[in-house]
């Protein structure tokens, strides 16, 4: 079965512009996660989606990140306008649904603000 | 909130030896999930193994065993017969069992280095 898949892998930007990163999660996997993983630091939960519904957004700077998940498949995340601690691994995960154990991730974007 | 401590920043071992990295949680939970994740560089996060609070028995994948400590809230990874391709970020993550909200926490990770 295909993985979780991200895109782009590598992203270079100056602070104060936009960018957006993209997910597809494991097809039939109902739950997807985004995560920051800054350099040094474990991941850390943005965001969680139940099919395109928000969970969890406790932890998403809402005044720059916006995320979505129209139609309970793929994702995209947003940044607007970055800064420069916005400078990390942004990770994709996903979860069959709640009884489920085991996240699986994706490769991740890596984002440098310049 | 629950928090989870890797205080080994880095690890050595040596090809065909055995390496034990710790881990420790803080939690108010009875039930819950760890896990450990590899992360090799530039390269995606996967699983190596999970333990369940609830079952006595630790855990084994192959070369991989923990020593889960419920009472003292210490989950470690062994890893047996090193290999070079075990080189690789760990990470070890707390997850509640309960509702929605299975975000995973993660530690800081720690670097493990192997050599020939």
């Amino acid at each position: 079965e295909a993985g979780v898949a991200q895109s782009p892998r590598y992203k270079i930007i100056e602070k104060r512009q936009s960018v957006a990163f993209w997910c597809n999660p494991i097809s039939g996997h109902a739950t997807l996660y985004w995560y920051q993983q800054i350099l040094g630091q474990g991941p850390k939960l943005l965001i969680q989606f139940q099919n395109n519904g928000v969970v969890d957004d406790s932890q998403l700077p809402k005044d720059r990140f916006s995320a979505e998940r129209l139609k309970g498949v793929d994702s995209t995340l947003k940044i607007q306008p970055a800064k420069l601690e916005d400078s990390a691994v942004y990770l994709c995960a996903s979860i069959l649904g709640p009884g489920s154990k085991t996240q699986y991730f994706g490769p991740g974007t890596r984002l440098l603000v310049l | 909130a629950q928090t989870v401590t890797q205080s080994q920043p880095e690890m050595s071992v040596q090809e065909a030896e055995t390496v034990t990295l710790s881990c420790t949680y803080d939690t108010s939970e009875s039930d819950y999930y760890l896990f450990w994740y590899k992360q090799p560089p530039s390269r995606q996060m996967i699983l190596v193994i999970r333990q369940e609070a609830y079952k006595q028995q630790n855990a084994t994948e192959n070369r991989f065993s923990v020593n889960f400590q419920k009472a003292a809230k210490s989950f470690s990874l062994k890893i047996s017969d090193s290999q070079l391709g075990d080189a690789a970020m760990y990470f070890c993550a707390y997850r509640s069992p309960q509702g929605g909200f299975q975000k995973l926490v993660f530690g800081t990770g720690t670097r493990l280095l192997v050599s020939p």
